[in-house]
């Protein structure tokens, strides 16, 4: 069974300034994918960014860059330039088969 | 990306009554779908797994007999909250997958339904 943990239950920032999320894994599959997704006060499920396992490239989307390191199971997210619309929760999860595993999640809060 | 659409978004119910929540892949065929379940400010847990044509799995401590899941087509997956109670009440979100890709299947999710049983 694989297991996610996001470390931080909290975390703030100001605006324009950089955050970093925390999220270890385990899991002795060695295809899978890695997920970020952001989930505002409506609920819906975003995806942020995602990291195939067998890429050893960390992916970025825009002002979200990930720090995948396999051999430590850390995927970390960094949130550069931060926006007030980036308030939200953000889960970690790991994916097999279509199925996510999910972290207990980080409330992100973006001031002005 | 693919496209789940999941009705209703919201839902109210008496305790004691049941309720249907479906969830439908728009474009694509989804061979897998799969059901969470989220309390406020918690995470997600997966409830179950469901294929097309067969019977779902349900995950530890799940009642399959109060949680009943039919995919009875390539496009739609339904949860049904039977005898529902106020415990029942949560946030329940689907995610469908088109399978083909073995462990590197994408999974796409609807929107979520908020269901509050008086």
């Amino acid at each position: 069974a694989q297991t996610v943990t996001q470390s931080q239950p909290e975390m703030s920032v100001q605006e324009a300034e950089t955050v970093t999320l925390s999220c270890t894994y385990d899991t002795s599959e060695s295809n899978y994918y890695l997920f970020w997704y952001k989930q505002p006060p409506s609920r819906q499920m975003i995806l942020v960014i995602r990291q195939e396992a067998y890429k050893q490239q960390n992916a970025t989307e825009n002002r979200f860059s990930v720090n995948f390191q396999k051999a430590a199971k850390s995927f970390s997210l960094k949130i550069s330039d931060s926006q007030l619309g980036d308030t939200a929760m953000y889960f970690c999860a790991f994916a097999s088969y279509g199925k996510l595993t999910f972290g207990q999640g980080t409330i992100l809060t973006v001031h002005p | 990306g693919a496209v789940v659409s999941q009705h209703p978004s919201w839902v109210i119910c008496k305790s004691g009554t049941s309720v249907k929540i479906e969830c439908r892949s728009l474009d694509f065929q989804a061979t897998t779908m799969f059901w969470y379940r989220q309390f406020p400010k918690q995470s997600l847990m997966l409830m179950a797994t469901s294929n097309e044509g067969s019977k779902a799995t349900y995950e530890q401590g799940v009642e399959k007999d109060k949680f009943l899941i039919n995919h009875a087509s390539l496009t739609l997956s339904t949860l049904t909250v039977t005898s529902a109670h106020p415990e029942d009440s949560s946030f329940y979100i689907c995610s469908a997958t088109s399978g083909g890709s073995g462990p590197l299947d994408e999974a796409f999710f609807g929107q979520g339904t908020r269901l509050t049983v008086v």
